[in-house]
């Protein structure tokens, strides 16, 4: 099925260390979320971005809708080991099909 | 927000038989999805799950294999039928809260040997 194109595959950083990622398309999206998951559990929702430009902010999180609107960056400031994880965009391309596309995905390991 | 509580949350299974997942959510929404997540990877889009509607399937996937039930608005089940070892997934659920609000179950660990 369709995904989005998303990298880096995976990232080891240093406590205390910032993290970009980004998720790109050759498809305009009208919503771009993004989502961690946990072993054993279902992805959280992290950030919702509803429109081209949009800049928004959840705590140490920070994520963008590309002005293109085919693409999308997560970035993470002063990483700390609870950060370990997966880390997923998803998109909606259509407000008609309502149907939640997801990335290839980054998987975070924290070093203390 | 909408919690799911999605079970069983793991089991192991013979070839040749069907398993039967079942979501519940706490408040009546309109839309359910059911996704595939394989060892490793993204999650996949199997169905559109709506009430009072058959199911839509993404392609690649079949009714026959993955039959969907949908009664009411706040509950789900997607069997998985004729099990193989590829079969060997998580499946998760997942429902549409909000304009753009979507949560998810905590997943369906299958082993199939």
């Amino acid at each position: 099925g369709q995904q989005l194109n998303q990298s880096p595959q995976s990232m080891f950083i240093q406590e205390g260390e910032d993290v970009s990622m980004n998720c790109t398309s050759s498809s305009i999206f009208n919503t771009w979320l993004w989502y961690k998951q946990d072993p054993g559990e279902g992805p959280v929702l992290l950030i919702a971005l509803y429109k081209a430009g949009e800049l928004t902010s959840n705590g140490r999180l920070t994520a963008q809708f590309g002005i293109t609107r085919k693409d999308s960056f997560l970035n993470i400031s002063a990483s700390i080991p609870s950060d370990v994880g997966i880390y997923f965009c998803a998109g909606v391309r259509s407000y008609n099909t309502d149907k939640l596309i997801f990335g290839t995905g980054t998987r975070l390991q924290v070093f203390p | 927000s909408a919690v799911i509580s999605q079970k069983p949350s793991r089991d192991i299974c013979q070839r040749g038989t069907s398993l039967t997942i079942q979501c519940q959510v706490d408040s009546q929404v309109t839309m359910m999805f059911w996704y595939r997540q394989q060892p490793g990877q993204s999650l996949t889009l199997i169905a559109t799950a709506n009430q009072g509607s058959e199911a839509t399937y993404e392609s690649g996937f079949v009714i026959d294999k993955f039959p969907i039930s949908r009664p009411n608005l706040t509950f789900s089940t997607l069997t998985v039928s004729n099990m193989s070892p590829e079969d060997s997934s998580i499946y998760l659920c997942s429902a549409r809260v909000s304009q753009y609000g979507y949560t998810f179950g905590s997943g369906t660990r299958l082993t199939v040997v």
